[in-house]
């Protein structure tokens, strides 16, 4: 079973309000990613790292930021959240070598 | 670039029925397979791999095999249960120039009901 925990699991805020969720995971993978998942159920990459330090943009534009001071942990921030983020956010990790991701349980995000 | 596309869902089938969701692929090199799983309300978990041509990869009686020459890895299993019902991704992992598989591409994904 795999050691990646995201909170919160649900989150219902207003418009314009700055919101972090958390990513962390106790393997030591090096590799961090943050998926946004749509209702039809498509996941969008939006953010990716490869290490401390390290953190790159998606295939999709996102509004949102990442940033990887420890290995373990791989926070996503929204500085003012609009309706149009309203969307599942799926964290996952890897080791280098087989490529195989494990994910989180997701935060679901509702933006009134 | 490389791209997945998988069979457009939703696909509704009755218990012990026979299922296959077909998916090919579009990548440079020598890509890894993995079809992923994600039940209700969770996260997506991997279901089964395959790393180098002709493997075929295996878990809770799914089944797919990468074949090359057609560039598919259709996911199979001879009987469904209803707590079968999940959406299913199918992803490739293509080495970078770098030697290391860095990210994923997933399909688009498959919604499958199975009634009782």
């Amino acid at each position: 079973e795999a050691d990646i925990y995201q909170t919160p699991r649900y989150l219902v805020i207003g418009t314009g309000k700055k919101i972090t969720l958390e990513c962390s995971q106790t393997m030591g993978h090096d590799k961090m990613y943050w998926y946004q998942q749509d209702p039809g159920m498509e996941l969008h990459l939006i953010h990716y790292s490869y290490g401390v330090n390290s953190t790159e943009k998606g295939d999709l534009s996102s509004e949102s930021t990442v940033s990887r001071i420890r290995t373990e942990h791989f926070p996503l921030t929204l500085e003012s959240a609009r309706p149009s983020h309203t969307s599942q956010y799926l964290c996952a990790s890897t080791r280098t070598v087989t490529g195989e991701l494990f994910f989180g349980e997701g935060s679901r995000l509702t933006v009134l | 670039g490389d791209s997945v596309t998988q069979m457009e869902g939703p696909v509704t089938l009755s218990e012990e029925a026979f299922l296959t969701i077909n998916c090919t692929y579009t990548a440079t090199g020598y890509p890894s397979l993995f079809w992923y799983v994600q039940y209700p309300g969770e996260g997506l978990q991997l279901l089964l791999k395959a790393t180098k041509a002709d493997d075929k990869g295996s878990n809770k009686g799914f089944e797919a095999t990468y074949r090359k020459e057609t560039t598919s890895f259709h996911l199979e299993k001879g009987s469904v249960q209803v707590s079968d019902s999940a959406v299913y991704f199918c992803a490739l992992s293509a080495t970078n120039s770098g030697g290391s598989n860095y990210k994923l591409t997933f399909g688009k994904g498959t919604l499958l009901t199975v009634n009782p």
